[in-house]
């Protein structure tokens, strides 16, 4: 079954803890978003990289931080100094198509920090 | 941010009426991309519109775009209740195209009644 996962579903955390989102592919696909959603709205680009070792801070990245090591692997860290960090996380992954690449989404993860 | 907007927010049709969602997008681009959310999950790709077309069709789905008005519209023909969702346009960020990076509009939340 080809897709990309994200774990956990839910995650709780307390204030001034750092906590790690994972998010895995098995698409072989070159590139992986990390994207913020809040309640009612769309979707805000924190980081992306397009190939491994590389990534690129997309509109929000302060306060997150992201590594490449493998290609199906792009785990984002929400640091003590994301202000606001409760909100509902997207993951994805896509190949260049030529002139477009499709974005598939994991199934997301909800952070709630208390 | 060069968002795009998505217009109206929120739609509610009965069932088998169509249902005509708009974006507005801010910089030229080589093409633009509708997607799904079911509630609390992660997106999924409909359909791509590259620049040099007007107007296209998948099922029950016709999607149109002016560039000269830097608009969208996707048009989903006889509504079902499991189309309920929201439906984003995502435009790739030319001219700085070739970068993997979309922007993704505010989406609209379209609910139909059975």
């Amino acid at each position: 079954d080809g897709g990309i996962t994200q774990s956990p579903k839910y995650l709780f955390r307390k204030e001034g803890q750092n906590v790690t989102l994972s998010c895995e592919q098995n698409l072989n696909h070159d590139a992986m978003y990390w994207y913020r959603q809040d309640p009612g709205q769309g979707l805000r680009l924190i980081y992306y990289s397009q190939i491994v070792n590389d990534f690129q801070k997309g509109d929000i990245a302060e306060g997150y931080s992201v590594s490449r090591e493998k290609k199906e692997s792009f785990p984002l860290t929400v640091t003590s100094a994301q202000k606001n960090p409760t909100a509902f996380y997207l993951c994805a992954s896509s190949d260049w198509e030529g002139d477009y690449n499709e974005q598939f989404f994991g199934p997301g993860t909800r952070l709630t920090v208390l | 941010s060069q968002q795009g907007e998505e217009d109206p927010q929120a739609l509610s049709i009965q069932e088998g009426e169509n249902a005509t969602m708009n974006c507005s997008y801010k910089t030229s681009i080589n093409n633009l991309q509708w997607y799904r959310q079911n509630s609390g999950r992660g997106l999924v790709h409909l359909i791509l519109i590259r620049s040099n077309e007007r107007e296209k069709h998948s099922g029950r789905l016709r999607v149109t775009l002016d560039t000269s008005k830097k608009s969208s519209s996707l048009l989903i023909t006889a509504s079902r209740a499991a189309d309920t969702a929201s439906y984003f346009c995502a435009t790739d960020a030319y001219p700085t195209s070739g970068t993997y990076k979309y922007i993704f509009g505010t989406g609209t939340r379209l609910k139909v009644l059975a």
